[in-house]
């Protein structure tokens, strides 16, 4: 199995903050990655595919970059409804999740 | 709008069996691949198994390859998911979740999801 990890594993930021969370692929996985954000109690929410592909309805804010083994999730500014919980997903064969970052309120 | 009801969970002792349902609306069933994951208490999230839109193919996690199974009723726009010889460490949140048109496969790029159904495993 590909495993993902991401870092870091905990973020405080402010709001209007810039805010970068990184994931790694044990092996390639060109650019079949998404991202979801996901708060507590809810279903996760698709933000971002094939890499860098925004989801519709998903701020501009939000933007993704990478390729082979290394991805980046960026937020351009920090809002309020932004605290949550963040996952990369591989789908380049049998899909795997990251382990997940939590973005809190410094 | 697309719409997932999960239903089903509940508790169920080790070694038993469940099954969950996921009632699906607002988009052709038949045409998407679908998908189950989870999600154990306060952990992350879990790909469990996935199946194409017209069902003849089917992907499983290693953790539960061989005891659970899951499959679809088109004509019901409903997936399953065939619990079998259940471990506490299957208690999690189950979602249905919406892959990408494919009658004969999974692409595994989840767009859309249920709200859950919470499945215990507990003597």
């Amino acid at each position: 199995d590909i495993q993902m990890t991401q870092s870091p594993s905990t973020l405080s930021a402010s709001v209007g903050a810039r805010v970068t969370i990184t994931c790694r692929a044990s092996q390639s996985i060109s650019r079949w990655l998404a991202w979801y954000q996901q708060k507590p109690g809810k279903a996760p929410k698709l933000l971002i595919y094939r890499a860098s592909s925004l989801e519709s309805g998903v701020p501009s804010r939000f933007s993704g970059s990478g390729s082979g083994t290394e991805f980046i999730l960026t937020i351009s500014s920090l809002q309020p409804d932004d605290f949550a919980t963040y996952y990369c997903q591989q789908y380049d064969n049998s899909p795997t999740f990251g382990q997940g970052t939590t973005v809190e309120i410094k | 709008e697309v719409q997932l009801l999960e239903s089903g969970g509940g508790l169920v002792q080790p070694g038993g069996s469940l099954r969950v349902s996921c009632a699906a609306s607002g988009f052709t069933f038949s045409t998407y691949a679908m998908a189950w994951v989870r999600q154990s208490p306060g952990k992350g999230l879990e790909w469990v198994s996935s199946i194409s839109g017209g069902g003849g193919s089917t992907y499983y996690a290693d953790s539960v390859k061989g005891r659970f199974t899951i499959s679809r009723d088109n004509a019901e726009n409903t997936l399953y998911l065939e619990m079998n010889s259940l471990r506490a460490e299957d208690t999690a949140v189950y979602y249905c979740a919406k892959d990408q048109p494919g009658y004969d496969n999974s692409s595994f790029l989840i767009d859309d999801w249920g709200q859950g159904t919470l499945v215990t495993v507990s003597s």
